[in-house]
């Protein structure tokens, strides 16, 4: 199957500072990538649609100054926390479409494996 | 209400019992429907897209009821290596919605 990679999968940062977050798409283009958090013992929610070459589409409640997203290529969606607190520590997970893949799985989500973020 | 809906859970069963997995979603524009397994801190990995006909995979068995709006998974002869968050995943338009999951621990 298609791969997503993520990096770094895991970063422990200080209060404030920023931190960015790679999703590559390493065998297929990406076109539209997503970008998700996960709070422990919860289920996957979605954060913003990011978009190659156009602004990323932000779900309602997130703030897209403090997450922001950079669609700069077919292959890569970059996810930077900017001035990240503790409340931001979580699970971040990006996945992306195959839009090449048509029939049954065209609607398979392709995910990374995460980037586990702690805001000390 | 949540557009997607699951057991709560956690199931604790005994290895070789038969566990089924219970979705329910509230949108009747939902297009496409999907079982994921999720490990403990690692990322969703497909388990099966789900068909009204009905589909299986080895000793996974998936169903859709759209006038019902429910969806299933059966796992039968459970294995050690079942033991996961099972989660309901529906499309509708461009959006993904993911049911908060089922964690199954299967005892030896």
């Amino acid at each position: 199957g298609a791969v997503v990679s993520q990096h770094p999968s895991w970063v422990i940062c200080k209060s404030g500072t920023s931190v960015k977050i790679e999703c590559r798409s390493l065998d297929f283009q990406a076109t539209t990538m997503f970008w998700y958090r996960q709070f422990p013992k919860q289920s996957l929610m979605l954060m913003a649609t990011s978009n190659e070459g156009s602004k990323a589409t932000y779900e309602q409640g997130v703030e897209k100054d403090k997450f922001l997203i950079n669609h700069a290529s077919l292959t890569l969606s970059t996810l930077t926390v900017t001035s990240a607190h503790p409340e931001d520590s979580s699970f971040y997970i990006c996945s992306a479409r195959d839009f090449s893949r048509r029939g049954g799985s065209y609607n398979e989500q392709f995910f990374g494996p995460g980037t586990r973020l702690t805001v000390l | 209400r949540k557009e997607v809906e699951q057991d709560p859970g956690p199931f604790n069963v005994p290895e070789g019992a038969t566990v089924a997995f219970n979705c329910t979603y509230s949108n009747s524009a939902s297009q496409s429907f999907f079982w994921y397994r999720q490990d403990c801190r690692k990322e969703p990995k497909l388990l099966m897209s789900v068909y009204s006909s009905g589909n299986e995979d080895g000793r996974f068995t998936a169903q859709l009821n759209r006038a019902s709006q429910y969806i299933s998974l059966l796992i039968r002869d459970s294995k050690l290596s079942d033991s996961a968050t099972y989660l309901c995943v529906v499309t509708r338009d461009d959006k993904i919605i993911f049911g908060k999951g089922t964690r199954l621990h299967i005892l030896p």
